[in-house]
């Protein structure tokens, strides 16, 4: 079974430019999330999809920060323009709804500098 | 609202030592709790998790976690520390069924030969 899947792995680029994350979960996973980890911490929840709808947008900073999941699979998170403080590693994570399962599957991140 | 601390963000062992990595997590409603392990330049991989049931879970990698809810802890320990255990570990902790989960600010684990 392949993992969640993640690119680009690495961004760097200049303040005030745009950037875009993709996400393709796994396969039958119809939960997604966007985390962002900033160094030395944990992850923290940006975004969470129930297939195309956004159930859970309350921490993502709107004013520059978007995402769409328009099929209900696979998903795109967008910055711009980009600040210094978005340097971290944002993170895609899916699961499946239902049947009592609970456990989020990661993807291995995309690492993000800002200049 | 739910939160979960970990004390020590760094722990050091000798290889064949103990490992102990402390949480304790803050809960209104009974918690589901969780320990991932973030190796470098990877995603979180879940060790184990407590739902219901049994307080004492086992998870992968010969780890294992005691759900003690006296105490508000979800402590992670492993008999004998192998070098391959070096990473980052987090603690998190759901109380709506494992969609909205907090992840504790991580303990990095050292491993000395």
């Amino acid at each position: 079974e392949a993992g969640v899947v993640q690119s680009p792995r690495y961004k760097i680029i200049e303040k005030k430019q745009p950037v875009a994350f993709w996400c393709n979960p796994i396969s039958g996973h119809n939960t997604l999330y966007w985390y962002r980890q900033n160094l030395g911490q944990g992850p923290e929840l940006l975004i969470r999809y129930e297939n195309e709808e956004a159930v859970d947008d309350s921490q993502l900073p709107k004013d520059r920060f978007s995402a769409e999941r328009l099929k209900g699979v696979d998903s795109t998170l967008k910055i711009q323009p980009a600040e210094l403080g978005d340097s971290a590693v944002y993170l895609c994570a899916s699961r499946i709804s239902g049947g009592g399962t609970d456990t989020q599957y990661f993807g291995p991140g995309t690492r993000l500098t800002v200049l | 609202a739910q939160s979960v601390t970990q004390l020590g963000s760094h722990v050091s062992v000798s290889e064949g030592a103990l490992v102990l990595l402390r949480c304790n997590y803050s809960s209104s409603v009974p918690p589901y709790l969780f320990w991932y392990v973030q190796y470098p330049n990877q995603g979180l991989q879940l060790l184990l998790k407590y739902t219901t049931g049994a307080t004492l879970v086992k998870g992968i990698n010969g780890f294992e976690a005691e759900f003690k809810k006296s105490e508000t802890s979800f402590h992670l320990t492993k008999p004998s520390a192998h070098m391959s255990d070096a990473a980052e570990y987090f603690c998190a902790v759901s109380t709506t069924g494992g969609f909205k989960t907090i992840f504790g600010a991580g303990t990095r684990l050292f491993v000395k030969a």
